[in-house]
């Protein structure tokens, strides 16, 4: 049964538009969120987290929305560059997972392509 | 600082057979994570160290087993290799839930 579902297996999009790459999640006990970016032969980069306790984090050209009522979060990129084409995981941390067990949940994934 | 590595890159092993692969932590990094990634899948959870002593376990047989080592390098061993164990291990270090470094991947094929 996954928890964290990445419904889109890839997203094409035109260079300085915007990229939304989009997760949900079943776990309740999920309180924190990230992303990671993925290129081939190499490992996930983190891009960008989010608490629960917010519902928006931004970073340069990064932003992610958490809606947790919903179970639902997403990854807004603008504007897209080409250099962004890779796979984008999202992944969740259950609370209260003590001490320094630090599990990451990943979803499958989300290929995408911005054409130049 | 140094990044997390992993050791060897790419691996081709019988089916039967055992194999060992490494990885390096992150200097300052006490956790280490194994996580299996499959073809078209997302990383899945294999087990983590914290100072030496595992501290979680996922959905994974007792053939794959792990080791942390005082300078908080590991090892991921996998006995009796099956055809499914064809994958991409990433090994991933930590220090908090907030910083999680991963190394490029062993790509294992077993044959």
């Amino acid at each position: 049964d996954q928890q964290v579902k990445q419904n889109s297996p890839s997203l094409s999009v035109q260079e300085g538009r915007i990229s939304i790459l989009n997760c949900d999640y079943t776990n309740s006990m999920f309180d924190y969120f990230l992303w990671y970016k993925k290129y081939p032969a190499e490992g996930p980069t983190f891009l960008i987290s989010i608490s629960s306790i917010k519902d928006k984090n931004e970073d340069g050209r990064f932003t992610v929305f958490l809606n947790k009522s919903a179970k639902h979060l997403s990854l807004h990129i603008v504007p897209s560059q080409p250099g962004d084409s890779a796979v984008y995981f999202c992944a969740a941390i259950e609370r209260n997972s003590g001490g320094s067990n630090y599990k990451l949940t990943f979803g499958k994934g989300t290929l995408l392509t911005v054409n130049p | 600082e140094t990044g997390v590595t992993q050791s060897p890159t790419h691996l081709i092993k019988t089916r039967g057979q055992q194999v060992t692969l490494r990885c390096s932590s992150q200097s300052g990094h006490n956790t280490v994570s194994w996580y299996q990634q499959a073809l078209g899948q997302g990383p899945q959870f294999i087990f983590q160290y914290y100072r030496e002593e595992e501290n979680g376990r996922g959905n994974f047989p007792p053939r794959f087993s792990g080791l942390q080592f005082p300078n908080y390098s590991s090892e991921l061993n996998v006995n009796a290799l099956e055809l499914d164990d064809s994958a991409l291990y990433l090994c991933a270090s930590s220090r908090t839930r907030r910083g999680y470094t991963f190394g490029s991947g062993t790509r294992l094929t077993v044959v």
